[in-house]
């Protein structure tokens, strides 16, 4: 069975500065999905970044980039120019992509970093 | 925008009392997944449908129990709600490779 750990329950950061989440996962598949999730206080969970296995480039969205090393099965989350907004629970993911059957598009979740953001 | 909704948001039940909540989604996606978020805890996947197809996770309790009428609706029924059911109950859509998306959910308290 697959398994993701966040090893920092909480984290914080200067407004503006940068902040890197830490994650790493445990799976004898080679290929599969990772995500991170976002999610602020009693609101949504919300996707902010995701990374396919064969890829070997790591994903950018604005602000949010991963270092995915795959040898290492290790996938860090970096939130640069960090905002107040940026504050919430985040999430990393592991999903596996095979089609059809039960486990298809299961995500197994780490445990979660709180990250606060100082003004 | 296509979006995933739950109803209601929040959920005031008794103990024992029998509750039900419901999704809907206008994504059309044929994945339809619920969970179960205690605070300051990751999900913990309850059940999935995958299109008609009732997938029960292991430890789901037997108090837990889920109908898909149709593609757009899925809704979590709780049989005997326990004071340890109290929590965030989180409903996730997914079609084919894309990332599940996510409803606000419904915090669901128990007297």
């Amino acid at each position: 069975a697959q398994t993701v750990t966040q090893s920092q329950p909480e984290m914080s950061v200067q407004e503006a500065e940068t902040v890197t989440l830490s994650c790493t996962y445990d799976t004898s598949e080679s290929d599969y999905y990772l995500f991170w999730y976002k999610q602020p206080p009693s609101r949504q969970m919300i996707l902010v970044i995701r990374q396919e296995a064969y890829k070997q480039q790591n994903a950018t969205e604005n602000r949010f980039s991963v270092n995915f090393q795959k040898a290492a099965k290790s996938f860090s989350l970096k939130i640069s120019d960090s905002q107040l907004g940026d504050a919430a629970m985040y999430f990393c993911a592991y999903r596996t992509p095979r089609a059809g059957g039960t486990s298809y598009g299961k995500l197994t979740f780490g445990q979660g970093t709180i990250l606060t953001v100082h003004p | 925008d296509a979006m995933v909704i739950q109803n209601p948001r929040y959920q005031v039940t008794q103990f024992g009392k029998p509750v039900t909540l419901s999704c809907s989604q206008t994504l059309n996606h044929n994945v339809m997944y619920w969970y179960q978020q205690k605070s300051s805890q990751a999900p913990k996947l309850l059940f999935h449908y995958y299109d008609k197809d009732f997938n029960n996770e292991a430890d789901t309790p037997d108090n837990f129990q889920s109908r898909r009428p149709n593609t757009s609706f899925c809704f979590l029924d709780i049989r005997s709600p326990g004071l340890g059911d109290a929590a965030m109950y989180l409903c996730a859509t997914s079609k084919g490779p894309q990332p599940q998306h996510f409803g606000d959910g419904t915090r669901l308290s128990i007297l």
